[in-house]
């Protein structure tokens, strides 16, 4: 059975700091990482990564992916209250004539002020 | 633009009820998506449509959940008859081609309480 799991599942840090989220997977056939940020209820889009040991970044946010070892990390830098948030992962598989999407848990990141 | 829009945002009914779930998605958007979502979980695919047809549904647990996208725009969910089990939120997606994950637009969802 496919698997995306993240840790931590939750995460408390000061504003300021630097924080590592992870996420691996056990997927067949694997296309895509994606990474999204959950507020309230409709997670947005971050980053989509197909090949390893390239970062992708976006001002604080970047995140890189290991298809050797089957996992991601999603860093953010300098951390502000405005990231609090879910980051979800999420692996794209293809198979049975349609792409898939898996889900992992999420990471629940609170910034304390 | 306008983004994917929901309705309703909350919905609660007692068990045994049927229950619907309107989205209506970003304009130009052929492709559409239902999530179910339950608390401290990511979201779970239920169907996916290209246009007016169900591309995937595997996932659509059929006994109880329906599902239609007539003229290929709106989209309704449909639970009938409602279980506790089925109190989650629901999103819905949309993107402007298929398979392009990375650029599908989530709705703000409709939270479902069944008691």
């Amino acid at each position: 059975e496919d698997k995306v799991v993240q840790s931590p599942l939750s995460l408390v840090v000061h504003e300021g700091d630097t924080v590592t989220l992870n996420c691996s997977y056990e997927v067949t056939n694997f296309r895509s990482l994606l990474w999204y940020k959950q507020e309230k209820k409709a997670p947005t889009f971050l980053f989509m990564l197909t090949s390893s040991g390239i970062e992708k970044k976006s001002g604080r946010l970047s995140s890189i992916l290991d298809k050797k070892e089957l996992f991601s990390i999603l860093n953010i830098t300098a951390t502000q209250t405005g990231d609090s948030a879910i980051y979800l992962c999420a692996v794209m598989y293809s198979g049975g004539g349609a792409d898939g999407l898996t889900f992992g848990k999420g990471t629940h990141l609170i910034i304390q002020p | 633009e306008a983004g994917v829009v929901q309705s309703p945002r909350y919905k609660i009914i007692e068990k045994k009820q049927p229950v619907a779930f309107w989205c209506n998605p970003i304009s130009g958007h052929n492709t559409l998506y239902w999530y179910l979502q339950n608390l401290g979980q990511g979201p779970e695919l239920l169907i996916r449509y290209e246009n007016e047809e169900a591309v995937d549904d595997s996932q659509l647990p059929k006994d109880r959940f329906s599902a239609e996208r007539l003229k290929g725009v709106d989209s309704t969910l449909k639970i009938q008859p409602a279980e506790l089990g089925d109190s989650a939120v629901y999103l819905c997606a949309s993107a402007a081609r298929a398979g392009t994950y990375n650029e599908q637009f989530f709705g703000p969802g409709t939270r479902l309480t069944v008691l």
